[in-house]
């Protein structure tokens, strides 16, 4: 398996667009999980996918982000508008399951940089 | 109180030497705790989990839980230049459905 596969690896934008990463979990992980990674903040999960369903979105920030899975091959973040304080580096990572030895395998993230 | 507490480090070891990096939790709940690595600039990756109190071994590396104490803790044997990468301790809470990780230790192993 390719493993955890995240798109663009690298965005640059300006304050007020809209940035849109995406991810492809591995085939056949029934978990998908978004997370954002700032020196200051360290790891933060924004929201979790279970069988394509949203669980758990309490750690999106805020309105301007949003997030989708319209199959269990794919998701999307999404943030509109930009903001400088979103520039982070942005994990996808999925599960087989949750809980005992399952962990998270990660994708190579995608660094967001809002100028 | 954070959630997963780790230092910070830098944590200096040379090479040969026996790592230890610690972390306590806050959830008494708390089912499975992972060990992740990640090298500067690269994802994290799962190296060890464990769920039962006591220690469990992979190779050069031992996990320890005590969760009477709600302490979890990483020993890397014969550390290498290679190890060195700053390692996430992650904890799933009560109820198994959140995973919350520590901020890091970062690790030098001196060649």
């Amino acid at each position: 398996d390719a493993g955890v596969i995240q798109s663009p690896r690298h965005e640059v934008t300006e304050m007020g667009q809209e940035v849109t990463l995406r991810c492809k979990p591995i085939s056949g992980h029934d978990y998908l999980f978004w997370y954002r990674q700032t020196m200051m903040r360290g790891l933060e999960l924004l929201i979790y996918f279970n069988n394509n369903v949203p669980i758990d979105d309490s750690g999106m920030p805020e309105d301007r982000f949003s997030a989708k899975m319209p199959n269990a091959s794919f998701s999307t973040l999404k943030i509109q508008p930009s903001e400088p304080r979103d520039s982070a580096v942005y994990f996808c990572a999925s599960s087989l399951r949750l809980g005992g030895n399952y962990g998270y395998t990660f994708g190579s993230g995608t660094r967001l940089t809002v100028v | 109180q954070k959630e997963v507490e780790q230092n910070s480090g830098p944590l200096s070891v040379p090479e040969g030497a026996i790592a230890s990096l610690n972390c306590t939790y806050s959830d008494r709940g708390s089912q499975s705790f992972f060990w992740y690595r990640q090298y500067s600039g690269k994802s994290p990756e799962l190296i060890m989990f464990i769920y039962s109190n006591g220690d469990k071994e992979d190779g050069r590396f031992t996990a320890q839980l005590n969760k009477a104490s709600q302490y979890v803790s990483l020993l890397i044997r014969d550390s290498q230049p290679s190890d060195s990468a700053t390692y996430l301790c992650a904890v799933l809470n009560t109820g198994g459905f959140k995973t919350i990780f520590g901020a890091g230790t970062r690790l030098f192993v001196k060649a």
